[in-house]
């Protein structure tokens, strides 16, 4: 069974650039989650999508993040403008769904803003 | 915000000694999960205990959950020094932003160092 898939692995930006970064989750995972992880912090929820709805984006910061989830699957979050503290490590993570919540999460990117 | 507290920040421990990492959080639960994550890598789910459990066992690992203290406990018996890593619980909450669905909130982690 092939993992979450992310890319890019590593990114570095200067501060008030834009960077995307892509996710493609475990087949037929209905959950997906995009996490935040600061050095030496645990991963914090940015947003989880549903299928292709949003269920929780409270943490989000709205002005310059930004996520979609195309079809259900494939998803794609955004940075713009970038500052130098989302410098982070930033996770996909995908599970079943109501069935089973144990995630599954990708290797990450790395984001740098210098 | 972080839901779970993990205690101690780092362990450093002798191959061959136990290690037991602390998890509390603050509100009601449907289950809790352990991951660990070796440096520079995604996380991997350990193990999964269910609100109605008291204790769940997996290989080498124990994991205890007390829902009155709302609190966990992981304990890696026999460590090895592939055991090294960060370990963090994981709480299976209510999302309250959404119509029935849970999320998956993480603690600050558990960094343990086991030396051969």
């Amino acid at each position: 069974e092939a993992g979450v898939a992310q890319s890019p692995r590593y990114k570095i930006i200067e501060k008030r650039q834009s960077v995307a970064f892509w996710c493609n989750p475990i087949s037929g995972h209905a959950t997906l989650y995009w996490y935040q992880q600061i050095l030496g912090q645990g991963p914090k929820l940015l947003i989880q999508f549903q299928n292709n709805g949003v269920v929780d984006d409270s943490q989000l910061p709205k002005d310059r993040f930004s996520a979609e989830r195309l079809k259900g699957v494939d998803s794609t979050l955004k940075i713009q403008p970038a500052k130098l503290e989302d410098s982070a490590v930033y996770l996909c993570a995908s599970s079943l769904g109501r069935l089973s919540t144990e995630a599954f999460f990708g290797q990450g990117t790395r984001l740098t803003v210098v | 915000s972080q839901q779970g507290e993990e205690d101690p920040q780092a362990l450093s421990i002798q191959e061959g000694e136990n290690a037991t990492m602390n998890c509390s959080y603050k509100t009601s639960i449907n289950n809790l999960q352990w991951y660990r994550q070796n440096s520079g890598r995604g996380l991997v789910h350990l193990i999964l205990i269910r609100s109605n459990e008291r204790e769940k066992h997996s290989g080498r690992l124990r994991v205890t959950l007390d829902t009155s203290k709302k609190s966990s406990s992981l304990l890696i018996t026999a460590s090895r020094a592939a055991d090294t890593a960060s370990y963090f619980c994981a709480t299976d909450a209510q999302n309250m932003f959404s119509g029935g669905y849970n999320k998956l909130i993480f603690g600050a982690g558990t960094r343990l160092a086991v030396h051969p």
